[in-house]
């Protein structure tokens, strides 16, 4: 988990209400990812970067929105949250579009 | 969706055994990575295999490849219960957008 935070590290909140989740790195990498891991289903692409204002959508990005204002931070939005979204979620980073290198994760519970 | 699938889903050893895990797919693929979750933990990278590539070595760990079978393996040899923990296998397909997918994962216990 080195050079790789997340925060907060746990999160319960209200059906409806927005969620914002923090991705910092001192690695200088330029690759960012959000995946979410729910029993059953693994690992999950949710939205990546690949650069300073350069995002993308992966596998599951409806009801989620991605901002990488400066190289170090990638932010997770949940607009109006929903139970499905209750889920373990990751952040990685990665130099050379490889192999990835993951924080703590968060543990998101919407009620 | 999945592009890799490991087999089996559970593990159950004695410590010094023998560990081995599989990973399939179902396109080609650039590379292949196998990672490691202990429980509550964020995943760890554990090594890399190329296409072109059919064997590799990192310690107690030994990863093959068979391209025309569309299938990994991952061996842990002489295991400790320290290596109890859920393995991932993610592919990162040829072409596209060189973002690893990840399987469901084997969950290995090393009984001391």
């Amino acid at each position: 988990d080195a050079g790789i935070t997340q925060s907060p590290r746990h999160k319960v909140t209200e059906t409806g209400t927005p969620v914002t989740l923090r991705c910092h790195q001192t690695e200088n990498h330029r690759y960012m990812y959000w995946y979410r891991q729910d029993p059953g289903h693994g690992l999950r692409l949710i939205h990546y970067s690949y650069g300073v204002k350069d995002t993308d959508k992966g596998e599951v990005s409806d009801g989620y929105s991605v901002s990488r204002s400066k190289t170090e931070d990638f932010l997770l939005t949940l607009e109006s949250a929903t139970s499905s979204q209750t889920s373990v979620y990751f952040c990685a980073i990665s130099p050379s579009l490889h192999e990835q290198f993951f924080g703590p994760g968060t543990r998101l519970t919407v009620l | 969706s999945q592009q890799g699938e490991e087999d089996p889903q559970a593990l159950s050893i004695q410590e010094g055994e023998n560990a081995t895990m599989n990973c399939s797919y179902k396109t080609s693929i650039n590379n292949l990575q196998w990672y490691r979750q202990n429980s509550g933990r964020g995943l760890v990278h554990l090594i890399l295999i190329r296409s072109n590539e059919r064997e590799k070595h990192s310690g107690r760990l030994r990863v093959t490849l068979d391209t025309s079978k569309k299938s990994s393996s991952l061996l842990i040899t002489a295991s400790r219960a320290a290596d109890t923990a859920s393995y991932f296998c993610a592919t990162v397909a040829s072409g596209g957008s060189y973002i690893p997918t990840f399987g469901r994962g084997t969950s290995l216990i090393v009984h001391p």
